[in-house]
């Protein structure tokens, strides 16, 4: 039972141009969303998250969005840079369910110089 | 301060064998817990502890134990280790939280680990 999806395993952009992440999720009762970030042999690392009561939080390139009726969101990172080079891991998080948090099978982000 | 810390790095384990992985943290957090990644599952939850004295299972417990006797330190048994449990295991803790916010889990290295 995958709550939470990310259906493209890889992503490859050029440096300066947009990468967009996307993430979809089953569970409505899902109130909180994250996006980590992770490098090899490293644990993950926090980089955004969005209240589900917001449809969009910005933070420097990072911008994650949210469409609460499709239940999908996305992370944008605008420009990219080499260093976002990473596996982004989206996950959801349900208050009332004992902070059950889910994540999705993650998107291995490549940013060519 | 050190953050959350897990010892071993790496392990490697026959059939039947027992061990204990180490996770501690020193930000005092309530919530701590146990990953495991596997390649296309994402990370999912294995135990998790939302006090001393307090933990219960997550997605897939079955094969771990655990318990939480102090705030730092949270450790996770395995008890008759299979070829399934090869995984790379994570330890996370957080502050409790409220609803629609969130203190984000703060992540440990990671224990690679291989049942021959």
């Amino acid at each position: 039972d995958q709550q939470v999806k990310q259906n493209s395993p890889s992503l490859s952009v050029q440096e300066g141009r947009i990468s967009i992440l996307n993430c979809d999720y089953t569970n409505s009762m899902f109130d909180y969303f994250l996006w980590y970030k992770k490098y090899p042999a490293e644990g993950p690392t926090f980089l955004i998250s969005i209240s589900s009561i917001k449809d969009k939080n910005e933070d420097g390139r990072f911008t994650v969005f949210l469409n609460k009726s499709a239940k999908h969101l996305s992370l944008h990172i605008v420009p990219s840079q080499p260093g976002d080079s990473a596996v982004y891991f989206c996950a959801a998080s349900d208050f009332y369910n004992n902070n059950d948090m889910r994540f999705g099978a993650g998107t291995r982000l490549t940013v060519k110089p | 301060n050190a953050g959350v810390t897990q010892t071993p790095k790496f392990q490697v384990l026959k059939t039947g064998q027992s061990m204990t992985l180490q996770c501690a943290q020193d930000m005092n957090h309530e919530y701590m817990s146990w990953y495991r990644q596997d390649p296309g599952m994402g990370l999912r939850l294995i135990h998790y502890s939302v006090g001393a004295g307090i933990t219960d299972q997550g997605e897939v417990p079955n094969g771990y134990n655990v318990s939480r006797s102090t705030t730092e330190d949270f450790p996770l048994r395995l008890l008759s280790a299979a070829p399934s449990q090869t995984s790379v295991y994570f330890c996370a803790s957080s502050p409790m939280r409220t609803p629609f916010s969130t203190d984000t889990q703060y992540f440990g290295p990671g224990t690679r680990l291989t049942v021959l």
